[in-house]
């Protein structure tokens, strides 16, 4: 039973242009949510979360996006370096629950 | 401000044999959570401690324990080892409360063999 689904392994990025990773949740329950960034041989680091009760969150070049309606959210990072090549989770948490659910992850590379 | 670290980093064990794992949290955090991340798949949830009680476990067998430790370091013991048991271990430690950022060591690299 996948809460949180991230449905493209992976992402191919040109650097410099924007980079769109897309998450679906089916759990109306969920009041906030995070993305997660991971490199190989290293645990995963925050990077940026938004409420439920937002629709937008911005951070420097990343903004994360959520449209409750459509149980969706997507993370843009614009612009794309290549530092931003890692796998990227998405995840979410209910109030009254004390776990974390990740999505399955997407691998972005971002290409020169 | 030291951050999570995990030992051993490696470790190979075969079926049936038990194993231990263990977490240091970050500085001034009281929250440990422990993950299994299968290759391919994201991180899944087995248990959380705050201040050394069980505050929490996902769908895994009883087989998987845990134990943290009045300094909030923390242990994770799995019992008579199988194969699928073959993964990346992740802590991750936070302040607990409504802080819901995670906090990740690197991992330790089970094979079961």
């Amino acid at each position: 039973d996948q809460q949180v689904k991230q449905n493209s392994p992976s992402l191919s990025v040109q650097e410099g242009r924007i980079s769109i990773l897309n998450c679906d949740y089916t759990n109306s329950m969920f009041d906030y949510f995070l993305w997660y960034k991971k490199y190989p041989a290293e645990g995963p680091t925050f990077l940026i979360s938004i409420s439920s009760i937002k629709d937008k969150n911005e951070d420097g070049r990343f903004t994360v996006f959520l449209n409750k309606s459509a149980k969706h959210l997507s993370l843009h990072i614009v612009p794309s370096q290549p530092g931003d090549s890692a796998v990227y989770f998405c995840a979410a948490i209910y109030s009254s629950a004390s776990k974390i659910i990740f999505g399955s992850g997407t691998r972005l590379s971002i290409r020169p | 401000e030291t951050g999570v670290t995990q030992s051993p980093t490696h470790l190979i064990k075969t079926r049936g044999q038990q194993v231990t794992l263990r977490c240091s949290s970050q500085s001034g955090h009281n929250t440990v959570s422990w993950y299994q991340q299968a290759l391919g798949q994201g991180p899944q949830f087995i248990f959380q401690y705050y201040r050394e009680e069980e505050n929490g476990r996902g769908n895994f067998p009883p087989r998987f324990s845990g134990l943290q430790f009045p300094n909030y370091s923390s242990e994770l013991n799995v019992n008579a080892l199988e194969l699928d048991d073959s993964a990346l271990y992740l802590c991750a430690s936070s302040r607990g409360g409504r802080d819901e950022k995670l906090f990740f060591g690197s991992g330790t690299q089970l094979s079961v063999l």
